[in-house]
C-alpha cells in the first residue's frame, strides 16, 4: 500500500517568506509526527498529532512554527517569515496509533527546505 | 530528559567485516528500542526493533539486542555488503505519553568493496 507521501520534495525559499510543508499519513493511521533533521541538530520532534489535536507541540522551535491536520489525515507545517536557520529536512512519520508504545512509526520522503 | 547516544561515524569497512554500531540510551520507564537506516537519497527505513528488555531484534543479516542492565541497543551484522552504507541511527520511543522518538545522531556506515 502507499506509504507517507510529503511535498514538495524540495523548497528554495527567500528570508522573510512563509512556506507550507504536507504531510499525507498512511491511510488509516491516527498518529501523526513531524520532525526536523539538520546538520548538527540531528533529528528532532516537533510536533504529535492525535487525530486533529496537538497534545505535544514542545518541540517547535518558535512560534514562527505551526502545524494543523484536518480530517485525522492530512497535516500541514507552516513556517513563517523563514530564517536561513530553518534550512533542513523536514520528515513527517505516522503510526497506527499511539497508545502502545509499540507502534512503529513509517517516515516519509522529507522536503528539504533551503532558506536563502 | 530521554536520551539516546550513538557512536560516532563515519565508520569504514571492507566487505564482509563484521559490524558494531553502539547505542546507549538513558529512560525513565522501559522505552521501545529502533534502529533505522536512511540509504543515500531516501527516506528514514525502519530496520529492527525490540519493545522490552533482553527482546533480540533482527532483519537483513542486522540483529540488536535490548540490554536493560547496561541499558544499550548495540548494532551488528556479521558480514556486511557495499548495499549496506548508509547512515544508521539508534532511536528510543518516549513513553510519557506521545511516544515521539529520540533519535541519536547517527553513524554513516561506509563499505568498500
Amino acid at each position: 500500500g502507499a506509504g507517507v507521501s510529503q511535498s514538495p520534495s524540495n523548497k528554495v525559499t527567500e528570508k522573510g517568506k512563509d512556506v507550507e510543508l504536507r504531510c499525507d499519513p498512511i491511510s488509516g493511521h491516527t498518529a501523526l509526527y513531524w520532525y526536523r533533521q539538520s546538520l548538527g541538530q540531528g533529528l528532532e520532534f516537533l510536533i504529535y498529532f492525535q487525530g486533529n489535536s496537538a497534545p505535544d507541540k514542545s518541540g517547535l522551535p518558535s512560534d514562527r512554527f505551526s502545524a494543523e491536520r484536518t480530517g485525522g489525515s492530512v497535516s500541514t507545517l507552516t513556517i513563517q517569515r523563514t530564517q536561513q536557520e530553518d534550512s533542513a529536512v523536514y520528515l513527517c512519520a505516522s503510526s497506527l496509533t499511539s497508545g502502545g508504545n509499540t507502534d512503529t512509526q513509517y517516515f516519509g520522503p522529507g522536503t528539504r527546505l533551503t532558506v536563502l | 530528559g530521554d536520551s539516546v547516544t550513538q557512536m560516532e561515524g563515519p565508520v569504514t569497512l571492507s566487505e564482509e567485516a563484521f559490524l558494531t554500531i553502539n547505542c546507549t540510551y538513558t529512560a525513565t520507564g522501559y522505552p521501545s528500542l529502533f534502529w533505522y537506516v536512511q540509504y543515500p537519497g531516501e527516506g528514514l527505513q525502519l530496520l529492527l526493533k525490540a519493545t522490552k528488555a533482553d527482546d533480540k531484534g533482527s532483519n537483513k543479516g542486522f540483529e540488536a539486542t535490548y540490554r536493560k542492565e547496561t541499558t544499550s541497543f548495540h548494532l551488528e551484522k556479521g558480514s556486511v555488503q557495499v548495499s549496506d552504507s548508509a547512515v544508521y541511527f539508534c532511536a528510543l520511543s518516549d513513553r510519557s505519553g506521545t511516544y515521539k522518538y529520540i533519535f541519536g545522531t547517527g553513524t554513516r556506515l561506509k563499505v568498500l568493496a
